[in-house]
């Protein structure tokens, strides 16, 4: 079935490890980006892909980096967690050209605990 | 600085209510504005809104723009349980998308 794949669905990690999570979709979209949700602060931008080959930052970038590593594919990386980056985490991809998905599909989300 | 609020941040109805959410925005070159249903995992796309006054419908589920008043409303008509979720309004500027912090409807049977 046509979606975004996001993975681990969850993972605890400890102050100062490292981690990577993917996104995958299998839409032909252009952009693709990152959220984080927080209880009481909605959903908030982390990083954005407008395409293959850019990426840009959101709302709240520090301590996080991202890689598009071809159209389907855009991976999110913590290099050295804090207990502050504890949330649940959506990826998402959005295409102006295709109605259907001119707003956002997202991943099901990681919930990411970090100790 | 830009940014979205929602109106009631949380709202217990009984079934067969009708509700009114509220969401205004304050963005720069606007494009668009959606609404989504989160229950337990993702946000589901509910209605996207691009022009002032156009009634967009989907069963009991309806949703107005007022640019003038920069703000839109979704209604949602005889509620039932399967209508509790968290409703999350977002607003379009460039390639992004903000999102306000959600109106949490529980509907209890």
């Amino acid at each position: 079935n046509a979606g975004v794949t996001q993975t681990p669905k969850f993972q605890v990690l400890k102050t100062g490890q490292s981690m990577t999570l993917q996104c995958a979709q299998d839409m032909n979209h252009n952009s693709m980006y990152w959220y984080r949700q927080d209880p009481g602060m909605g959903l908030r931008l982390i990083y954005y892909s407008a395409s293959e080959g850019t990426t840009d930052k959101g709302e709240v970038p520090n301590g996080y980096n991202v890689s598009r590593l071809n159209k389907r594919e855009f991976s999110l990386r913590l290099e050295s967690a804090a207990p502050s980056q504890t949330s649940v985490y959506f990826c998402a991809s959005g295409d102006r050209r295709d109605p259907m998905h001119y707003g956002y599909t997202f991943g099901s989300g990681t919930r990411l605990t970090v100790v | 600085e830009d940014k979205v609020v929602q109106s009631p941040l949380s709202l217990v109805v009984h079934e067969g209510d009708t509700v009114t959410l509220n969401c205004s925005y304050e963005v720069t070159n606007f494009r668009s504005l959606l609404w989504y249903k989160q229950e337990k995992k993702a946000p589901t796309f509910l209605f996207m809104l691009t022009s002032s006054g156009i009634e967009k419908k989907s069963g009991r589920l309806s949703s107005i723009l007022d640019k003038k008043e920069l703000s839109s409303i979704l209604n949602i008509t005889a509620t039932q349980t399967g209508d509790s979720a968290i409703y999350l309004c977002a607003v379009e500027r460039r390639n992004q998308f903000y999102f306000g912090t959600g109106t949490s409807l529980t509907v209890i049977p």
